[in-house]
């Protein structure tokens, strides 16, 4: 069974870090091109970030350039996001997906509070 | 960035009913080395993660019923559920896979009348 798992969520002061971690299972990992997508409190999903199969191209939503980080190792078949000075628009579920051209299997989410 | 525009905000609808939503893109999602549209649709319920009803515009993904039906090309879209089964209450949502940043819609609403 194709799934994701995202972990690492949690309440963390603005200007706070965090990594989030999407482990993978029962497809070649390798093979895809992933994405992170968030989606706040109420709200529509918003795109985070994407990587290449061997994760050498990456891209970024201006929201959060230069503050996240994405990367995955494709030996452990985990996708990371790196988080760096968060602020409270952060707040949000994360969800891991596998892109081939759309939004094919979305894990269930990790949630992100930040806030004093 | 491509602004995908959905109408109406929400709906209601009788069981057996059908339910049509729109999407409208700011520039067309159309390839045209392929003829494809870069656009799919989704389906959220309440406590769970999008899931992906359609893509291509028109293609059904595997496990899809049958009554849910896309259709349109370029910049205009629509999802059409043919007959509305109480499992479909769920909040629907347009995107587009063209460009990057991908881009989602603000969501329709669909409930029962």
């Amino acid at each position: 069974e194709v799934q994701l798992v995202e972990s690492g969520g949690d309440l963390v002061q603005p200007g706070g870090s965090l990594r989030l971690s999407c482990a993978a299972s029962g497809f070649t990992f390798s093979n895809y091109w992933m994405h992170w997508v968030r989606q706040g409190p109420e709200k529509g999903p918003v795109w985070v970030s994407r990587i290449n199969p061997d994760g050498s191209s990456t891209d970024y939503a201006h929201s959060v350039k230069g503050r996240f980080t994405i990367s995955r190792d494709n030996a452990k078949n985990t996708l990371y996001l790196q988080m760096n000075s968060l602020r409270v628009e952060d707040t949000a579920v994360y969800y891991c997906v596998r892109v081939p051209y759309y939004m094919e299997v979305w894990g269930k989410g990790t949630t992100v509070t930040v806030s004093s | 960035d491509i602004v995908m525009t959905q109408s109406p905000d929400s709906l209601a609808v009788s069981l057996g009913e059908r339910a049509t939503i729109n999407c409208k893109s700011s520039q067309s999602v159309l390839y045209s080395s392929n003829n494809k549209n870069y656009l799919a649709w989704y389906q959220q319920k309440p406590g769970q993660p999008p899931k992906v009803l359609m893509y291509w515009a028109s293609t059904r993904e595997s496990g899809v019923p049958d009554r849910f039906s896309g259709s349109g090309s370029g910049t205009d879209f629509t999802l059409t559920i043919s007959s509305l089964q109480a499992e479909d209450v769920a909040v629907y949502y347009c995107q587009q896979y063209y460009i990057t940043p991908q881009t989602f819609g603000q969501g329709t609403k669909v409930e029962i009348k």
